[in-house]
Formats: structure tokens, sequence, C-alpha cells
């Protein structure tokens, strides 16, 4: 199957300060990358969902101006989670789609755990 | 009513059983289904990808889908420890570009050696 990278793998940070993670699709290109938020013992929460050359689409609930989303080229997704709280703190997935119709999969990244203090 | 529904667990079996996991769906529209399986702290890996309505085999692995059920399920024969994790179902409509996957909510499953 198709590699989804993530990095960092994990990352600590001070309350109010920024942090970005970085998808990358390292085998193919992907026009579209999904990033995801995981809270310990549920399941995956889409929080937008990022074209490339375009703006994000976020959903219902998600602050645009706090998680930051580019998708500047098509195999390299960015998200930057702005002035972090602790509550911010969680597990964050991307995702890249190949394929359309029948042909289309979507592929996960390792995650990135991060730690709000 | 969620969308997807699927019995978190946590399910423990012995090495060598035969499992099955399942999840109901609500929406007619979907036409795409996937399993997951994550592992601890780590990102979700695709498994098993059926389009409308069948079976699909691969290896220990056996994905059914019943649409007239609203009804998915995968089976794993002879499990092994190796195995434990948490298996997601995951659906998708049949919208001209539609990627947006939705995703039940996860079964723990342990196997016990």
């Amino acid at each position: 199957g198709a590699v989804v990278s993530q990095h960092p793998s994990r990352v600590i940070c001070k309350s109010g300060t920024s942090v970005k993670i970085e998808c990358r699709s390292l085998d193919f290109q992907a026009t579209t990358m999904f990033w995801y938020r995981q809270f310990p013992k549920q399941s995956l929460m889409l929080m937008a969902t990022s074209n490339e050359g375009s703006k994000a689409t976020y959903e219902q609930g998600v602050e645009k101006d706090k998680f930051l989303i580019n998708h500047a080229s098509l195999t390299l997704s960015t998200l930057t989670v702005t002035s972090a709280h602790p509550e911010d703190s969680s597990f964050y997935i991307c995702s890249a789609n190949t394929g359309t119709g029948i042909y289309y999969e979507q592929y996960f990244g390792p995650g990135t755990r991060l730690t709000v203090t | 009513q969620k969308e997807v529904e699927q019995d978190p667990g946590p399910l423990s079996v012995p090495e060598g059983a035969i499992v099955s996991l399942n999840c109901t769906y609500s929406n007619s529209a979907f036409q795409y289904f996937m399993w997951y399986r994550q592992y601890s702290r780590k990102g979700p890996e695709l498994l098993m990808y059926t389009y409308s309505s069948g079976n699909k085999e691969d290896g220990r692995f056996t994905a059914q889908v019943d649409k007239s059920s609203k009804y998915i399920s995968l089976f794993i024969r002879d499990s092994q420890p190796s195995d434990s994790a948490t298996y997601l179902c995951a659906m998708r409509d049949i919208i001209q570009g539609a990627q947006k996957l939705v995703f039940g909510q996860g079964t723990r499953l342990t196997i016990n050696p």
C-alpha cells in the first residue's frame, strides 16, 4: 500500500506556543489530504479536508484560525496548532487518498502525539 | 443516531479462535466499505476494501457486506496475538467527488495466547 509519513511523531510544547505537524505522501501524489484528531479510546474525528493549492475545508466546530492547514504541494500538507493550550493535547493523524471511484483508497500516517503543558 | 454503529468492545478471545467484528449503518448511499486496523499509538492501517455487496477474502481475513441489512462484517480466522488491536470500519458514499470517510467507533480486540 501507499506510504504516508508524519513529522514529528511526538511533540511537547508550552501553552501559548505554536506547533507545526507535517504530513507527506512518500510514493504517490495526493490531491487531497485529511487531518483527524483522536482522543484516547475514541474513534477518529475529521478536522479538515485539505486540497492542494486551495483553502482547506473545516468540519463544523473546528476553529480554522487555530488549526491552520497548508497544502502547498501534491505530497505535503501541514497542520499548525496556534497558541496551543492543554485541551489541544491529542493524537493528530493525517491521511491521503489515491485513485478515484471504486479505486479510491485512503492511507493514514503514523500520527503525531501532541502534549501541551 | 450515528451514521455508523460499531460495538467498542473490548472483545477478548483465545488464540486460534474465529473473530467476528461488525458494523451497522443507516445511510443507504454508502457503497464503499473499509476495515482499518489500528495498533496502540499508531495510525490506522487499511486491511480490507470492498465495493458494494459481497465477500472479499485476503489470507485470514474475510470482509462481508450486506447492503440489504446495512451490515458489514470482518472475520479473522486462526486469530493470533499480533491481531490484538482496534479495528475500525469506515464507509464512503457514491456522490461524485465525495471523499470523506465515516468511521465507526472502533472495536478493541485482544487475542490471548
